[in-house]
């Protein structure tokens, strides 16, 4: 079964960093692009990050850019964002996201994790 | 960015539904496909995948859903609602980065 799941979630103060982490299974996690959405409280969905297979390329939603990092270790199966200088209106639910092969399409995706940023 | 209307529905069973998605920008690219795709976001589950480029119905999806429209207009229809079909609805834009509309909450009456 092909399944993605994040971690890493948590509360922290304003200013605060955090890592969330997610680990897929069931497929070949490497030929894939990934992708990370957030869905603050009462509100719709947002895009975040993309980051290419081997990591050569990286995408953000202008509102993170330079204060998130996505990452991904192919070895571990695993997508990472590290969030630095966290902001209240960062608090959300935090999917990750298979992005379809030969499309731009998020076609799996994680049960989400929450961060909330509050002092 | 990405126009929904309308930002709520409530449909009887078995009748139709219709949702609009106006983009700010033509979604055509130069290799001919449309760069427009629906996801419905159920309670307590992850989004899901409906329909991507335009009108293609993702893998398992009933065919009573249906993607339609070109460069700025764009309609998600659902030819018989079902109970199961309740949650939110988002268009997205792939053309430039990635850009979600601001979701239809479709409830049954």
């Amino acid at each position: 079964e092909v399944q993605l799941v994040e971690s890493g979630g948590g509360l922290v103060q304003p200013g605060g960093s955090l890592r969330l982490s997610c680990e897929g299974s069931g497929f070949i996690f490497s030929t894939n692009w990934m992708t990370w959405v957030r869905q603050a409280p009462g509100k719709g969905l947002e895009w975040v990050a993309n980051i290419k297979q081997d990591a050569s390329q990286l995408y953000y939603v202008e509102s993170v850019q330079g204060r998130f990092t996505i990452s991904r270790d192919n070895a571990k199966n695993s997508l990472y964002l590290q969030m630095n200088s966290l902001r209240a209106e960062d608090t959300a639910v935090y999917y990750c996201a298979r992005v379809r092969l030969g499309s731009d399409v998020f076609d799996v995706w994680g049960h989400g994790t929450m961060v909330t940023v509050s002092s | 960015v990405m126009t929904q209307s309308p930002l709520s529905l409530s449909v009887t069973p078995g009748q139709p539904a219709s949702i609009s998605c106006k983009s700010s920008r033509s979604l055509l690219y130069t290799d001919g496909k449309t760069y427009v795709h629906w996801y419905l976001h159920k309670a307590g589950q992850p989004p899901q995948l409906l329909i991507h480029e335009l009108s293609n119905r993702f893998s398992g999806v009933p065919d009573r859903f249906s993607g339609s429209g070109s460069g700025t207009d764009f309609t998600l229809q659902i030819s018989r609602v079902e109970a199961e079909d309740v949650g939110v609805y988002y268009c997205a834009q792939s053309i430039q980065l990635y850009t979600f509309g601001q979701g239809t909450k479709l409830e049954i009456k």
